[in-house]
């Protein structure tokens, strides 16, 4: 089981630039969240998909953010454009399709926007 | 909205010292999962509880769910070096989407030799 794989680990960009994080949910997992964590406001849910379709997205902060999940095996946070206040580690996790299940979190990424 | 505070937000103990931190919640809940973020990594499972008054160990790590299912606490016996992170509750509303976990504010642990 390779677990949650998110690419890039890191990324640098300006301001103003797009920015796209992609991640690869565990097989067979129905699940699959984005996280934001920050020092000042630790671990935000942005959104979160079952079998592909998103489901809530009331914690993505404004219109600049967008998530999409074109099939089961993965998904794409997007920013455009990026601001200094954007900089943050971006998690995606997953989980199984049952209420409690855990979720199983990618190495994360590491976002600085100058 | 739904509040979830852990305390204490730091702390720094001695190894071989116990630790315990402590998650509360403004609603009732339907179950609670602990996480352990270790520095510079993501966060991964603990364990998760369900009924009421529920206590589970696991080695030295003893959670336990309130009674009113409103709180939890973990708690560490004689703390290690390894056990260094920040330790996360995280909660299941009873109403609204079941599967939108929302994470406590966290607490994060040091040990010291």
């Amino acid at each position: 089981d390779a677990g949650v794989i998110q690419s890039p680990r890191h990324e640098v960009t300006e301001m103003g630039q797009e920015v796209t994080l992609r991640c690869k949910p565990i097989s067979g997992h129905d699940y699959l969240f984005w996280y934001r964590q920050t020092m000042m406001r630790g671990l935000e849910l942005l959104i979160y998909f079952n079998n592909n379709v998103p489901i809530d997205d009331s914690g993505m902060p404004e219109d600049r953010f967008s998530a999409k999940m074109p099939n089961a095996s993965f998904s794409t946070l997007k920013i455009q454009p990026s601001e200094p206040r954007d900089s943050a580690v971006y998690f995606c996790a997953s989980s199984l399709l049952r209420v409690g299940s855990p979720l199983h979190f990618g190495n994360g990424t590491r976002l600085t926007v100058t | 909205g739904q509040q979830v505070m852990q305390i204490p937000q730091y702390q720094h103990v001695q190894e071989g010292e116990d630790f315990t931190t402590y998650c509360n919640s403004s609603t009732t809940l339907s179950n609670i999962q602990w996480y352990k973020q270790r520095p510079g990594g993501h966060p991964v499972f603990l364990i998760q509880l369900v009924k009421s008054g529920e206590v589970k160990k696991q080695k030295r790590l003893t959670f336990q769910f309130g009674e009113a299912k409103k709180n939890s606490s973990l708690h560490i016996t004689a703390t290690q070096t390894t056990d260094v992170g920040t330790y996360f509750c995280a909660q299941f509303p009873y109403t609204g989407t079941a599967s939108k976990l929302t994470f406590g504010t966290g607490t994060r642990l040091q040990v010291t030799l």
